[in-house]
């Protein structure tokens, strides 16, 4: 079973802010396996980027997603107020997220 | 519009059964794989079974596997969890999701507590 960890466990921004998350796989993984979630509480997760770095539809192009291999990121150009929440990483099983709050 | 509504869950002792379903509309539910995601409280997401379109696939994360039997009805456009010998550790709320190498639906969710 692969094994996503994810990086920072927390990142504090200040909105406007560039916001750099990591995921690593435990060994290589295909890009197209890999995604990406946002959730904020008490709401169900939404995608954001499918084959590692396509955006889905509706996601602002704020959102970038990259990486290959074993290490994917996951890029906010410029934090906007409604994005701070939790992120995962996916590839079949999640990663443990990435808590992007406010400085 | 593509909906998915999860229902099902409760209150169950340890040891316990309970079966969860989700309704599916907006889409041809037949031509997509299914799961179950699950989130405890406070924690993060976590993978629990799949299953592809004619129900002849499935799959589950180890700590399920011999309890919880996931299954679907394409005539009815809905899919099942049975979950049986329930643990404390299986309280989370479960969410039904659209998607095999990616989930671009979820449902609502459906909290189950396990507890005496």
């Amino acid at each position: 079973e692969i094994v996503l960890t994810q990086s920072p466990g927390t990142l504090s921004l200040s909105p406007g802010e560039r916001a750099t998350l990591s995921c690593r796989a435990s060994q290589s993984v295909s890009s197209s396996y890999l995604a990406w979630y946002q959730q904020k509480p008490g709401q169900a997760p939404r995608l954001l980027i499918y084959d590692a770095s396509s955006r889905a539809t509706g996601i602002p192009d704020r959102f970038s997603g990259s990486g290959s291999g074993t290490d994917f990121t996951l890029t906010i150009s410029r934090l906007e107020p409604e994005d701070f929440a939790v992120y995962y990483c996916q590839h079949f099983t999640f990663g443990g997220g990435t808590k992007v709050e406010i400085k | 519009e593509v909906q998915l509504v999860d229902s099902g869950g409760g209150l169950v002792q340890p040891g316990g059964s309970l079966r969860l379903s989700c309704a599916a509309s907006g889409f041809t539910f037949s031509n997509y794989w299914m799961n179950w995601v699950r989130q405890a409280p406070g924690k993060g997401l976590e993978w629990v079974a799949n299953i592809n379109q004619d129900g002849s696939d499935k799959d589950y994360v180890d700590s399920v596997k011999g309890r919880f039997t996931i299954s679907r009805d394409n005539a009815k456009d809905s899919l099942y969890l049975q979950m049986n010998s329930l643990r404390a550790e299986d309280t989370a709320v479960y969410y039904c999701a659209r998607g095999r190498t990616w989930i671009d639906y979820w449902g609502q969710g459906t909290l189950v507590t396990v507890s005496s």
